[in-house]
């Protein structure tokens, strides 16, 4: 149906590796597909978005990936920093709507 | 600018009670919306509008209703609350959606308590 599946819950890398955090959804009218960044006591702010007629989209050390025939998309991180430790969030919208996953928490070990 | 304000920043209520959370956006953006956000369960949203006097229901609307009188305004309002919609709540615009979409900005968020 209309849930966003986000994987993994909670992720931990040493500083400087590289993170990816992958989401799956069914609907394949879905056509924008964003990445927010939440810090602590804070409201999610977007980090990356893709729109389904691009395959990938790079950003500085942020890229995202998008397979439309698996209905898959990722967020990549390179070159982890202790900066980047936050809760990461993937959307999909369609038509003024959007639904979240559930969220990644990132721990980036110093 | 000041972005997306959201008002009060804490609020607890007892059952049954009502109250209006606020949200103010200063950036002319069409789109607005409100979304809760609970452990393990991401950010669900509760009602949108896509411009003055035009609104619409999200995932999750009921016990909640919402109004748009002004492009700069989109208060939630909690009618008879429950001890379910303890949550953080957070207030989002986005700029004009000429049939796109595009990045919306987050309020701080507002953390109710119902007891």
């Amino acid at each position: 149906g209309e849930n966003v599946e986000q994987h993994p819950s909670t992720l931990s890398v040493q500083e400087g590796d590289s993170a990816v955090i992958k989401c799956t959804y069914s609907d394949s009218a879905s056509n924008y597909f964003p990445w927010y960044k939440q810090e602590l006591g804070k409201g999610p702010q977007l980090i990356i978005d893709i729109r389904s007629n691009v395959g990938e989209k790079k950003d500085q050390r942020i890229a995202v990936t998008l397979n439309k025939t698996a209905k898959h998309f990722s967020l990549h991180i390179t070159e982890t920093q202790p900066e980047d430790s936050a809760v990461y969030f993937c959307a999909r919208g369609k038509t003024y709507k959007y639904i979240f996953g559930t969220g990644t928490r990132l721990k980036v070990l110093a | 600018n000041a972005g997306v304000t959201q008002t009060p920043k804490f609020q607890v209520l007892k059952t049954g009670q009502s109250m209006t959370l606020q949200c103010a956006q200063d950036m002319n953006h069409e789109y607005m919306s409100w979304y809760r956000q609970d452990p393990g369960m991401g950010l669900r949203l509760i009602h949108y509008s896509v411009g003055a006097g035009i609104t619409d229901q999200g995932e999750v609307p009921n016990g909640y209703n919402v109004s748009r009188s002004t492009t700069e305004d989109f208060p939630l309002r909690l009618l008879s609350a429950a001890p379910s919609q303890t949550s953080v709540y957070f207030c989002a615009s986005s700029p004009g959606l000429a049939g796109r979409h595009n990045e919306q900005f987050f309020g701080p968020g507002t953390r109710l308590t119902v007891l």
